[in-house]
């Protein structure tokens, strides 16, 4: 079984400042996708960044970035340059690469202060 | 190009009626996943279909629940005799083809609310 655990229920970083969000992961899976989503408080799922597991260099998107370390099935997403709409809840989430469901862990919730 | 739609977004239903969430996937989109969020808790797998074939449900409750997705029109999860436990946030999914399950496009959800 997949299990996707994160460990900080609650962060909170000042605005233009770095912030990152802990994520590690359970699987037997050799091959897999590894996503964070962001939900605003428009509960909306908007996908963040993605990273294929057989890729050893860490995904990128603009401010956002991941510290992906397989050995350790650990997948931290980093939020550079923090801004107000950035505040919202963060879920990372685990896809078997033959698979068709999302496992998701129960969330971030990060606030940027002004 | 509209994304994936979900109507109604809100829902109330009384303990023993029927609740039907309706989804409408991406244009060319005809694979459709739904999922619940219960409060405080991240997503969780229910049904994956592709035009008129369910082909995983193992993340959906074996009584009072069921999902369609016909040759025509919207994709439908279908409540009966809802119960308190119900509430919750459910989303539905879309991608485009089966190689390509892993980019699933959300729609805003529905959020079902039993009384």
């Amino acid at each position: 079984a997949q299990t996707v655990t994160q460990s900080q229920p609650e962060m909170s970083v000042q605005e233009a400042e770095t912030v990152t969000l802990s994520c590690t992961y359970d699987t037997s899976e050799s091959n897999y996708y590894l996503f964070w989503y962001k939900q605003p408080p428009s509960r909306q799922m908007i996908l963040v960044i993605r990273q294929e597991a057989y890729k050893q260099q860490n995904a990128t998107e603009n401010r956002f970035s991941v510290n992906f370390q397989k050995a350790a099935k650990s997948f931290s997403l980093k939020i550079s340059d923090s801004q107000l709409g950035d505040t919202a809840m963060y879920f990372c989430a685990f896809m078997k690469h033959i698979g068709n469901q999302f496992y998701f862990g129960t969330g971030t919730s990060l606030t940027v202060i002004p | 190009n509209a994304g994936v739609m979900q109507n109604p977004r809100h829902l109330v239903r009384r303990r023993g009626q029927e609740a039907r969430l309706r989804c409408s996937p991406m244009k060319g989109h005809s694979h459709v996943y739904w999922y619940r969020q219960l409060p405080e808790e991240g997503l969780k797998f229910m049904v994956y279909l592709q035009k008129e074939n369910i082909i995983d449900e193992s993340g959906m409750p074996k009584e009072r629940f069921s999902a369609e997705f016909p040759k025509e029109g919207p994709s439908i999860l279908r409540i009966q005799q809802v119960v308190r436990g119900d509430s919750a946030a459910y989303f539905c999914a879309s991608s485009p083809a089966v190689a390509r399950v892993n980019e699933q496009y959300f729609g805003p959800g529905t959020r079902l609310t039993v009384t």
